[in-house]
C-alpha cells in the first residue's frame, strides 16, 4: 500500500543534541512537507521541499534543518538550537498542479513524531 | 489578512445538530480546496474534497465560492464520533514562494449526549 512513513512515534532528546526524524513516501508525489504543532494549535510550516534536492524556509525554520536527496525521503533535524523544540511533528506529501498538467491531489500525512526534551 | 481563515470555534453542539463550518481564502490563484478532519494527538485525515459544483458524503455537504472566496462544510444529524478539530485547506500554484498548501488553524468542535 502507498502512503507516509515517520519515524520513531515518539522521541526524547537531551538538552544540546540534534536529532532527526524520518519521513518517507512511496506515494511519487513531488511535494514534501514538515509542520509543527503544539497542543492546542494549529499547523506552522517548517521546511517544505516541492522538488528533489530543493527546499524552501516555512514560517519558523529556525533551529531546524531538512535535506532532499532522494524523492521519497525528507528527513528533519531538530538541532541545538531550536529551544523550545518539544511539540507534535507531522509531514505530509502532496502532487502539486505542474506544467506537466496533473491534478493537485490531497495532502497525505505521517502519523506524526512527538518530540519531548527531558 | 492570513492566507486562510476559519471560525475560531469550539462548537459545542448536541447530538442530532446540524452545524456549519466556514473557511475563506485570501489568494484568488487558490487551486484546489479540501476540508480535513483531526483527531486529538492524531495527524489530519482527508474528509473531503471541495468543488464548485458542491460536494456531498452522507452526512457531510462541502460547497465553493469562488466569486466570495468562500468555503463551507455542513455536517447534519451530528454524531458523538464527529467530535474532532476541521481544518480548511487550499493550495497554491506550484512553485509558489510558500509552499503549496495553505492550512486554516482548525475549528474544534465538541458534539454532546
Amino acid at each position: 500500500d502507498g502512503g507516509i512513513t515517520q519515524s520513531p512515534k515518539y522521541l526524547f532528546r537531551k538538552e544540546g543534541q540534534n536529532v532527526t526524524l524520518s519521513c518517507e513516501q512511496n506515494l511519487n508525489h513531488d511535494a514534501m512537507y514538515w509542520y509543527r504543532q503544539d497542543p492546542g494549535q494549529g499547523l506552522r510550516l517548517i521546511y517544505y521541499s516541492q522538488i528533489v534536492n530543493d527546499f524552501q524556509k516555512g514560517d519558523i525554520a529556525e533551529g531546524y534543518s531538512v535535506s532532499r536527496e532522494k524523492k521519497e525521503s525528507f528527513p528533519l533535524t531538530v538541532t541545538s538550537a531550536q529551544k523550545n523544540p518539544t511539540a507534535f511533528y507531522l509531514c505530509a506529501s502532496s502532487d502539486p498542479l505542474t506544467a506537466r498538467g496533473h491534478r493537485d491531489t490531497e495532502a497525505f500525512f505521517g502519523q506524526g513524531t512527538r518530540l519531548t526534551v527531558v | 489578512r492570513k492566507e486562510v481563515e476559519q471560525d475560531p470555534g469550539p462548537f459545542n453542539v448536541p447530538e442530532g445538530a446540524t452545524v456549519a463550518f466556514n473557511c475563506t481564502y485570501s489568494n484568488s490563484a487558490s487551486q484546489s480546496f479540501f476540508w480535513y478532519r483531526q483527531d486529538c494527538r492524531k495527524e489530519p485525515k482527508l474528509l473531503m474534497s471541495v468543488y464548485s459544483s458542491g460536494n456531498e458524503d452522507g452526512r457531510f455537504t462541502a460547497q465553493l465560492n469562488r466569486a466570495s472566496q468562500y468555503i463551507s462544510l455542513l455536517i447534519r444529524d451530528s454524531k458523538l464520533s464527529d467530535s474532532a478539530t476541521y481544518l480548511c485547506v487550499v493550495t497554491l500554484p506550484y512553485g509558489g514562494s510558500q509552499g503549496n498548501l495553505i492550512f486554516g488553524k482548525g475549528t474544534k468542535l465538541s458534539v454532546k449526549p
